[in-house]
């Protein structure tokens, strides 16, 4: 049962254009959602979080929206650069879950000079 | 370097054999948490201590996987005859109870190869 699904395991974009980053949940009880960026043989570093009381977040080029309803949330990166290139992971938790984190599967970005 | 550190980085081991990796959180994180990755997944939750206190392990750590956290501080995972499909990155993670939202801050993972 995946709970966290990132449905493109892949996306190609242009230096300067914006990177949109998509991830869907099925728990309701979901009430806080990150995303992480992962280099080959790195672990994965903290990028942006967002919590269900919010409907966005900014921190410089990345923004996180969160639509509750659908649950849906997506990452942009405007302008995206080529160090950008990774794979980028969504992750929710639950207040409850001690912090545990679900992951979707992961969307590699890549970014063209 | 303040972030969370393991040890070894790399290994290979023959099926059978007893593999154990270290991990020292960020020091005031009072939170520690083991994941696996494998190819094209994301992490999966393993287990995470409070303190020293084990509180949760997942369905996926089987009778073969042991962590420990004796002082509230490092953690070993240990992993006992292992098996081809144990081959994964052990990616260690810590946090601060109380700390805005619940933010984890992973190591750099330590990849086992078991041949």
């Amino acid at each position: 049962d995946q709970q966290v699904k990132q449905n493109s395991p892949s996306l190609s974009v242009q230096e300067g254009r914006i990177s949109i980053l998509n991830c869907d949940y099925t728990n309701s009880m979901f009430d806080y959602f990150l995303w992480y960026k992962k280099y080959p043989a790195e672990g994965p570093t903290f990028l942006i979080s967002i919590s269900s009381i919010k409907d966005k977040n900014e921190d410089g080029r990345f923004t996180v929206f969160l639509n509750k309803s659908a649950k849906h949330l997506s990452l942009h990166i405007v302008p995206s650069q080529p160090g950008d290139s990774a794979v980028y992971f969504c992750a929710a938790s639950e207040k409850t879950s001690g912090s545990r984190l679900t992951f979707g599967e992961g969307t590699q970005l890549t970014v063209n000079p | 370097d303040t972030g969370v550190s393991q040890d070894p980085r790399h290994k290979i081991t023959k099926r059978g054999q007893n593999v154990t990796f270290r991990c020292d959180p960020i020091s005031e994180h009072n939170r520690l948490y083991w994941y696996r990755q494998t190819l094209g997944q994301g992490p999966e939750f393993l287990t995470y201590f409070q303190n020293e206190a084990q509180l949760e392990k997942s369905r996926l750590l089987s009778d073969r996987f042991s962590a420990e956290r004796p002082k509230g501080s490092f953690s070993t995972l240990e992993i006992q005859r292992t098996e081809q499909g144990d081959s994964a990155m052990y990616l260690c993670a810590s946090s601060l109870m109380g700390s805005s939202g619940n933010t984890i801050y992973f190591g750099e993972g330590s990849w086992l190869t078991v041949v």
